[in-house]
């Protein structure tokens, strides 16, 4: 079953806007990771961000992560269009010693030119 | 230095078939994971390989068995497919039990 559940299932915007996601998840977690995938096809690994951090930055992504909420998001500014695509959150839990991801239902991004 | 790779690309078998998918990992990696995903869905944890021996199960049934080789690659088979078996499936190998996983660009499976 799926642990993430990403808000929204989709989002449309022009070029140049920035583009905020969410993600949820429901049981403890050692990380966070987001991913992208294009019309899909295999994953792209974007950023992780582990439990004891608050915010990350990767180029134009910044990630939060508030564990009290169990909720992370994904702002990607001056967007463009070729991130067009479905992003995933995937957390990797407390209770499992090898790394088992669990991912969100993702969210559709279109960025029209 | 090739990145994952997996084959075929797609498939199409019918209902009740059997099928194997294959995954060569990323090279130095030696753990492989197998990943189910639906249309419109994120991906499901099927399984996970390394040292030649299944780690860790997902809630996928028997029908749904694996192997590692010495080299570090990977096969997947499904047995007694149903259409409800049709998904991309991916694999994404890692260097031991480490964050990153990196992965591969899947096999199409369709079952009619």
């Amino acid at each position: 079953s799926q642990q993430g559940e990403e808000d929204p299932q989709a989002l449309s915007i022009q070029e140049g806007e920035n583009a905020t996601m969410n993600c949820s998840y429901k049981t403890s977690i050692n990380n966070l990771q987001w991913y992208r995938q294009n019309s899909g096809r295999g994953l792209v690994h974007l950023i992780l961000i582990r439990s004891n951090e608050r915010e990350k930055h990767s180029g134009r992504l910044r990630v939060t992560l508030d564990t009290s909420k169990k909720s992370s998001s994904l702002l990607i500014t001056a967007s463009r269009a070729a991130d067009t695509a479905s992003y995933f959150c995937a957390t990797d839990g407390l209770d499992t010693g090898f790394q088992k991801l669990v991912f969100g239902t993702g969210t559709r991004l279109l960025v029209s030119p | 230095d090739a990145g994952v790779t997996q084959s075929p690309t797609h498939l199409i078998k019918t209902r009740g078939q059997q099928v194997t998918l294959r995954c060569s990992p990323k090279s130095g990696h030696d753990t492989v994971s197998w990943y189910q995903q639906a249309l419109g869905q994120g991906p499901q944890f099927i399984f996970q390989y390394y040292e030649e021996e299944e780690r860790q199960r997902g809630n996928f049934p028997d029908r749904f068995s694996g192997h590692q080789f010495p080299n570090y690659s990977s096969e997947l088979n499904v047995n007694a497919l149903l259409l409800g078996d049709s998904a991309l499936y991916l694999c994404a190998s890692s260097l031991g039990p480490s964050f990153w996983q990196f992965f591969g660009p899947g096999t199409r499976l369709t079952v009619l």
